[in-house]
């Protein structure tokens, strides 16, 4: 059964600071993606990942997977009070089917 | 282009009796994924419809069921309604199955009481 793991769960940082999530998953997926969540909405999709050493960046927040190590991980530079949300990742297994991670509840304080 | 719809948006019902969710995908996407998202459980994978028949399912009660239509407009049904029930219900729209792209709806509110 496919497994994944988010950390942190919280994390607070100031603004202009850097921070990276991350996300291992137990078994071989060919897609790996981002979502953010604002408080009672719904998900936004941010990233897809497909291949081994994929980097995507869009503004202050850079995308990477190493398949091999069946890690992902979400990188912010310089945040920015826009950037508090919940950032998900979520792994590909059969089909269509997603399993996501627990989620990280981004806050940004000035 | 339109994106995901779902209807309703918020649902207040009681123990016992059963309800049902409806969500609309983006013009010409065929697959349908169901998912349930509670605080103590997060997001948890329901079921996928495509073409009108069901392709993969979670680990869920036989409470919960789903069906699609010829138009790719899915419905899923919840009977016998349970207080744990109470969740966030979104509907993730694909062109087909195994594609790379999965846009959410805004979800369903469903409060049990």
């Amino acid at each position: 059964e496919l497994k994944v793991e988010q950390n942190p769960l919280f994390l607070s940082m100031q603004e202009g600071k850097n921070y990276t999530i991350y996300c291992n998953y137990s078994t071989t997926s060919d897609r790996l993606y981002w979502y953010r969540q604002d408080p009672g909405k719904s998900l936004e999709s941010l990233f897809v990942l497909l291949s081994n050493g994929a980097v995507k960046q869009e503004g202050r927040l850079m995308a990477s997977l190493d398949t091999k190590a069946r890690l992902s991980t979400l990188h912010i530079t310089a945040a920015v009070h826009d950037l508090s949300a919940t950032y998900f990742c979520a792994v590909a297994g059969t089909a269509s089917k997603l399993t996501f991670g627990t989620g990280t509840r981004l806050q940004v304080t000035l | 282009k339109a994106g995901v719809t779902q209807t309703p948006r918020y649902l207040i019902k009681t123990r016992g009796q059963q309800v049902t969710l409806s969500c609309s995908p983006i013009s010409g996407h065929r697959s349908v994924s169901w998912y349930q998202q509670t605080p103590g459980q997060g997001l948890q994978f329901l079921f996928e419809y495509f073409s009108e028949t069901q392709r993969n399912k979670g680990n869920f009660p036989g409470r919960f069921s789903g069906r699609q239509f010829s138009n790719s407009r899915s419905e899923m049904n919840v009977s016998t309604l349970e207080l744990g029930d109470s969740a966030l219900y979104l509907c993730a729209s694909s062109l087909v199955m195994g594609t790379t792209e999965a846009f959410f709806g805004q979800g369903t509110r469903l409060t049990v009481v």
